[in-house]
């Protein structure tokens, strides 16, 4: 039921930027993208979301092409505390705007 | 300001048993998620409830069901627990059961183990 594909797994070193793509080729006009990531035994955490423009939060940014078929997530500045899974998700209306969470990317920030 | 508070955190049941899982959302959210993840996978929906009713399910049998009360928290039931039942439960709450311009935020869950 994912409507999402992400790699499987990402490296970044420490202090870098981390870009985590993301392609969502089925996405309707007015469904959002959503970014949450969980670290290890808690539970997801919020990042950020958009719909057609980029938007930037405290967390992160969110790019998402002019079609809209894909997206990438930035951490400006990488540390080892953003290890974590990355989840990429697209709210999908028919469904009454549920979740549905693929297998993620596990992105490892490397000192 | 809390945020979304799960209990227990840990639960050991056997097979054939039931078992009642405990949400409180965050303040002033109305509407209510469960979801099952499974070990090494991502979350998948159970069941959504605004209102006090169930508006949304997910693939799950009856064995699931769930509650709303007036003040938003949420009970989440499984009968007749099987061995595949063992998982992370997880509660999100959100403002409004439809707008697709609303985060979820998830609490920490419940880690179920079926013996």
């Amino acid at each position: 039921d994912a409507k999402t594909t992400q790699p499987t797994s990402m490296d970044c070193a420490e202090g870098r930027a981390a870009n985590l793509p993301c392609n969502h080729s089925t996405i309707s006009g007015n469904e959002y993208v959503y970014w949450y990531r969980q670290i290890h035994s808690q539970g997801p955490q919020y990042i950020i979301h958009g719909l057609k423009n980029n938007e930037t939060n405290e967390m992160a940014s969110l790019i998402i092409t002019e079609d809209r078929k894909s997206s990438t997530l930035i951490l400006p500045h990488a540390t080892l505390r953003d290890t974590a899974v990355y989840y990429c998700i697209v709210r999908v209306e028919s469904t009454g705007n549920q979740f549905y969470f693929g297998t993620g990317t596990s992105l490892t920030v490397i000192p | 300001d809390a945020g979304v508070t799960q209990s227990p955190t840990h639960l050991i049941k056997t097979r054939g048993q039931q078992v009642t899982l405990r949400c409180s959302p965050k303040s002033g959210h109305d509407t209510v998620s469960w979801y099952q993840q499974a070990l090494g996978q991502g979350p998948q929906f159970i069941f959504q409830y605004y209102e006090e009713e169930e508006r949304q399910r997910g693939n799950f049998p009856d064995r699931f069901s769930g509650h709303q009360f007036p003040n938003y928290s949420s009970e989440l039931n499984v009968n007749a627990l099987l061995l595949g039942d063992s998982a992370l439960y997880l509660c999100a709450s959100s403002l409004t059961a439809s707008w697709g311009n609303q985060p979820q935020h998830f609490g920490d869950g419940t880690r179920l183990s079926i013996l």
